[in-house]
């Protein structure tokens, strides 16, 4: 069974710090996408990637946050000055296909990165 | 505005009875409809994925329908087990390539023994 992998998965930050989350895709997968899931609340989506830029973006993502590939297996999700709303459950995802979503392919979930901000 | 609303919020059954988890969404383009399970602090697992084509699909002891005239979709579990016992979550693919996916807040789903 493929797996999406992230680390850390756990991480304590103070507030006002930057965080970089890493994740590492299906190797054969062509579409990124980072979610978050505060405690208690659902999972909201942050950002889709595709081709080495973002494709699609939510209100949450906001200037703080950025996203890049560095060497096109890695994924990241850097927060630039980290505030205590940024608490949650960071989760990446990834899809084979160019048009994924239409096509019904399933979206593979990492097991999250858990972000305390203090 | 597109939502995803699942009924209900939470469920307490017997080990080995069956259950059955609604979502309704009004989420405009349709594109298609997955079921996950989240394990408390572990990622979603896929379980179903339906196209708009698509009335029923089977996963083992999980069976998902689709009615998308009315919008509505159902999570049936069959002979349950403590192991099901997890978040299960609806979420609809919208827009036209369907890249927004729009996520139920999830039934929360306790199997006793």
């Amino acid at each position: 069974e493929p797996e999406v992998t992230q680390t850390p998965s756990h991480q304590v930050t103070q507030m006002g710090q930057e965080v970089i989350l890493r994740c590492v895709p299906i190797s054969n997968h062509l579409y990124f996408y980072w979610y978050r899931q505060i405690l208690g609340q659902k999972v909201e989506f942050l950002v889709s990637f595709y081709n080495n830029e973002i494709s699609e973006k939510s209100e949450i993502f906001d200037d703080q946050f950025s996203v890049e590939r560095p060497d096109g297996s890695n994924f990241t999700l850097k927060i630039r000055s980290t505030k205590l709303e940024d608490s949650a459950m960071y989760f990446c995802a990834s899809i084979r296909d160019r048009a994924p979503l239409n096509s019904g392919n399933t979206i593979y979930f990492g097991e999250g990165s858990w972000l305390t901000v203090v | 505005k597109n939502q995803v609303e699942q009924s209900p919020q939470s469920l307490i059954i017997l080990e080995g009875k069956n259950c059955t988890l609604q979502c309704n969404y009004t989420v405009s383009p349709f594109s298609n409809l997955r079921w996950y399970k989240q394990d408390t602090g572990r990622g979603p697992v896929s379980l179903t994925i339906m196209t708009f084509s698509e009335n029923t699909k089977s996963n083992g002891r999980y069976t998902a329908t689709l009615d998308a005239d009315t919008k509505q979709s159902s999570l049936h579990i069959t002979a349950s087990q403590l192991s099901d016992s997890a978040s299960y979550i609806c979420v609809v693919s919208a827009g036209q390539a369907g890249t927004a996916l729009i996520f139920g807040k999830g039934t929360t789903l306790s199997v006793s023994s």
